[in-house]
């Protein structure tokens, strides 16, 4: 079983449409979790970090369940600026990031 | 603030030849980290300094692999010999903190 496991999509959504991203993860004691965003043959960007209480930001909500090992990204009112693929991290504390293959996003005029 | 930076973006070796990817963390990171990303699969660690020690090496695939990171600042991390496999992104991350960490534009090491 993967560590951090992904739908690879592509998600192929219209502009202003809302779309939900999941994850779930095998190491129950991951003790951080991310949300990275990774555009073709860049780097991968830190864009948010996922708290129990969960977190917004802008049109961003991150959600982590975990009793269930899930972690969610909720993005409102897409943009074509948001077609990227998306990476579910987690971090058992000790510094090393275990990623997800992630997730495309393709959002269409 | 400059960024993570690595050298060179690209590299084309054949099976048996030496290569060796630069990293400049940001300035004043002492923590330092790289990763590989092979074509399919996830980016995985390889291995984390904290200053010019080496933190956590249990992502290194094999002895093949050796990072240096003398004086603490700049790290190199060099692939003797090259094998097909070792092909793919190698990408360098730096942080001040353990959790956030910014990555460079990596290199694309292609082994023919």
């Amino acid at each position: 079983r993967k560590e951090v496991e992904q739908d690879p999509g592509p998600f192929n959504v219209p502009e202003g449409a809302t779309v939900a991203f999941n994850c779930t993860y095998s190491n129950s004691a991951s003790q951080s979790f991310f949300w990275y965003r990774q555009d073709c043959r860049k780097e991968p960007k830190l864009l948010m970090s996922v708290y129990s209480s969960g977190n917004e930001d802008g049109r961003f909500t991150a959600q982590l369940n975990r009793a269930s090992q899930y972690i969610s990204l909720l993005i409102r009112d897409s943009k074509l600026s948001d077609s990227a693929t998306y990476l579910c991290v987690v971090s058992s504390g000790y510094s090393t990031l275990t990623f997800g293959k992630g997730t495309m996003l393709l959002v269409s005029p | 603030e400059a960024g993570v930076t690595q050298f060179p973006s690209h590299s084309v070796i054949e099976k048996g030849q030496t290569v060796t990817l630069r990293c400049d963390p940001i300035s004043g990171h002492d923590n330092l980290y790289w990763y590989r990303r092979v074509m399919g699969k996830e980016i995985k660690f390889l291995l984390h300094f904290v200053k010019e020690s080496k933190q956590d090496e249990s992502g290194m695939p094999n002895n093949r692999f050796l990072a240096e990171r003398t004086g603490g600042t700049y790290s190199t991390l060099k692939v003797q010999p090259a094998e097909l496999e070792d092909s793919g992104v190698y990408f360098c991350a730096s942080s001040l903190q353990s959790y956030e960490q910014y990555f460079g534009p990596g290199t694309r090491l292609t082994v023919t």
